[in-house]
């Protein structure tokens, strides 16, 4: 079944230390994106990618990174510099163009706790 | 940046209509999307407009006026099950690009 998958579900990591979230996708879909979710509010946009190899910065996208070196794949990064990281993480993927409405695919999330 | 105003909550009681309100910023506008969002889970989509109007799809409908800035999403007959966070989005320049999500309105169903 085509979708995004997201890994892993739950994650742990001391703080000053990096933390690599996957994303994968088998929707053939051009664009991708990461939002960050804290309780009780809405999704903020850390970064998205309309092609491989090019993305931009959303709202939040200090001391976060990503690369695109694949369709299929967005995996985002946490560093040490991101202050508050402790979030839920959602990927997303879209269809760009054409009669495509650019409805937004999600994966089931990632919980980063900081301890 | 772009911003996108909805109210942070709303009751309701079952078997009534409710209806979320959200503004947005016109500029470079391209599309208005409304996401439902059950705790703990991802966003399920519910409907996406373009055009100004009135776009039906079952119990929930989803109204656009561009000049305006402004979007409703009307919630008909509603059931326990429709408590969730109403997630309004709007993407500015074309498919694919910069989606941005208001704050979502956390909706109760009430008996």
């Amino acid at each position: 079944d085509g979708g995004i998958t997201q890994s892993p579900k739950y994650l742990f990591r001391k703080e000053g230390q990096n933390v690599t979230l996957s994303c994968e996708q088998n929707l053939n879909h051009d664009a991708m994106y990461w939002y960050r979710q804290d309780p009780g509010q809405g999704l903020r946009l850390i970064y998205y990618s309309q092609i491989v190899n090019d993305f931009q910065k959303g709202d939040i996208a200090e001391g976060y990174s990503v690369s695109r070196e694949k369709k299929e794949s967005f995996p985002l990064t946490v560093t040490s510099a991101q202050k508050n990281p402790t979030a839920f993480y959602l990927c997303a993927s879209s269809q760009a163009g054409g009669t495509n409405t650019g409805e937004l695919f999600f994966g089931e999330g990632s919980r980063l706790t900081v301890l | 940046g772009q911003n996108i105003d909805q109210p942070t909550e709303m009751t309701a009681t079952e078997g009534a209509i409710v209806q979320i309100n959200c503004t947005y910023q016109t500029s470079g506008f391209n599309g208005l999307f409304w996401y439902q969002q059950h705790a703990g889970e991802a966003p399920t989509f519910l409907s996406y407009n373009v055009l100004d109007g009135l776009e039906e799809k079952g119990r929930f409908s989803s109204f656009l006026s561009r000049s305006k800035g402004y979007s409703y999403l009307l919630l008909k007959e509603l059931q326990m099950k429709d408590s969730a966070s109403y997630l309004c989005a709007a993407l500015w320049g074309n498919q694919g690009g910069k989606l941005i999500f208001g704050q979502g309105t956390e909706l109760s169903v009430k008996p």
